[in-house]
């Protein structure tokens, strides 16, 4: 059973491209999650879905990021028109039960 | 105030000794409670979940004290591959179980 996949491990744009981040979760794992962890800070949430559903999207911000799950296909976090301020590590997360999370290996992104 | 605060370290430990990381969570209505393990900024891994009655696994113990709002980590014994990054996690079950992480306390096991 293979862990939580994401890719790219790395993506460098330059200011004002988009961004596309994937994540396909561990097998029979219906709940995704979404965090990132910006130098010397700790994880923080940014959204919860279910199949084809945006269950918690607090901790995004409102404009240029979005996030889907759909029915067929990977998870995805997208970023519009990225700025310097947006170089992190996302990590994507998987669950059973909402209970245990198990995380990906994270896209690092650098914007230039 | 942080939602969950903890002393970042960096304990430096010698081998086999025993070292113990707290943490205190703001929300009282915090229901789960997670330590976690991350090395050299890769992804989290569970190391343990913490149970009011104070769960031990291994070389690892962790309590609880709901009444003070903190979470505590004991290792003993500590090993090389001890040194990383300890993530103290808190949740709210109920609309998805959203996890709260701390930003870590970082331990380092020397010879």
């Amino acid at each position: 059973n293979a862990g939580v996949m994401q890719n790219p491990r790395h993506l460098v744009r330059r200011r004002g491209q988009e961004a596309r981040l994937r994540c396909s979760p561990m097998k029979g794992h219906s709940h995704v999650y979404w965090y990132r962890q910006l130098p010397e800070e700790g994880l923080k949430f940014m959204v919860y879905l279910q199949k084809e559903n945006i269950i918690d999207e607090s901790g995004m911000p409102k404009e240029r990021f979005s996030a889907e799950f759909p029915k067929e296909g990977p998870s995805i976090l997208r970023i519009q028109q990225v700025v310097r301020g947006d170089s992190a590590a996302y990590f994507c997360a998987s669950s059973p039960d909402r209970e245990k999370l198990f995380f990906g290996s994270g896209t690092q992104l650098s914007v230039l | 105030r942080k939602e969950v605060e903890q002393d970042p370290g960096p304990f430096n430990v010698p081998e086999g000794a025993t070292v113990a990381f707290n943490c205190t969570y703001s929300n009282s209505a915090s229901q789960s409670f997670f330590w976690y393990r991350q090395d050299c900024r890769k992804e989290p891994k569970l190391l343990m979940s913490v149970y009011s009655s104070g769960n031990e696994d291994g070389r690892f113990t962790a309590q609880l004290n709901r009444a003070s709002q903190y979470i505590s980590l004991l290792i003993r014994d500590s090993k090389l591959s001890d040194s990383a990054t300890y993530l103290c996690v808190v949740s709210i079950t109920g609309g998805g179980n959203k996890l709260t992480f701390g930003t870590g306390t970082q331990l380092k096991v020397e010879l």
